[in-house]
């Protein structure tokens, strides 16, 4: 079974700073897709970024980018510049193979400190 | 164009009693999927949808239901609530991306089911 594991349960960054979340998974599928999403206290989750499997160049979204090591499962994701706006929780998914639904880790709690 | 509209934003029951989540969907997107998110078990996938099909199911007992009409829209039933039923009710609209089956999703803001 496809597992999503987060081990940050939270986070801290000065604003401005850069800070690196991570994610790991598990999968036996080679055609996969992986995403962060945002879920700010106002509990909208909202897709920041994704990475398809087969890519090698990582994805990069403004401030936000990823970094993929297919061999190790992992998918953390960096926030440079970080801005008040961004302290959320963020969710690691993954979604593979022929299913349609996402696999979430459990979440880091991110804080920007001004 | 418009996001994934979830009604009621807040709901109120008593154990016993049953609850129905309506989720309209980003125009054109014909997959629905449907999320429960508590503290405690993260978010968990209920059921998906797609053209008035369910096509995929979670781990959940069958007092969970759900369906979608023709126009998409979809709807969730919870009989005979009980008091962990309580949870953030989340719907997802889906874009199909690559080959085999995959989607990207894209949430409403959620329904709030407190079960008392």
């Amino acid at each position: 079974a496809q597992t999503v594991t987060q081990s940050q349960p939270e986070m801290s960054v000065q604003e401005a700073e850069t800070v690196t979340l991570s994610c790991t998974y598990d999968t036996s599928e080679s055609d996969y897709y992986l995403f962060w999403y945002k879920q700010p206290p106002s509990r909208q989750m909202i897709l920041v970024i994704r990475q398809e499997a087969y890519k090698q160049q990582n994805a990069t979204e403004n401030r936000f980018s990823v970094n993929f090591q297919k061999a190790a499962k992992s998918f953390s994701l960096k926030i440079s510049d970080s801005q008040l706006g961004d302290a959320a929780m963020y969710f690691c998914a993954y979604t593979g193979g022929s299913q349609g639904n996402l696999i979430f880790g459990k979440g880091t709690k991110l804080s920007v400190k001004p | 164009k418009a996001g994934v509209t979830q009604t009621p934003r807040y709901l109120i029951k008593t154990r016993g009693q049953q609850v129905t989540l309506s989720c309209s969907p980003i125009s054109g997107h014909r997959s629905v999927s449907w999320y429960q998110q508590t503290p405690g078990q993260g978010l968990q996938f209920l059921f998906e949808y797609f053209s008035e099909t369910q096509r995929n199911k979670g781990n959940f007992p069958g007092r969970f239901s759900g369906r979608q009409f023709s126009n998409s829209r979809s709807e969730m039933n919870v009989s005979t609530l009980e008091l962990g039923d309580s949870a953030l009710y989340l719907c997802a609209s889906s874009l199909a991306i690559g080959t085999s089956g995959q989607y990207i999703q894209y949430f409403g803001a959620g329904t709030r089911l407190s079960v008392l």
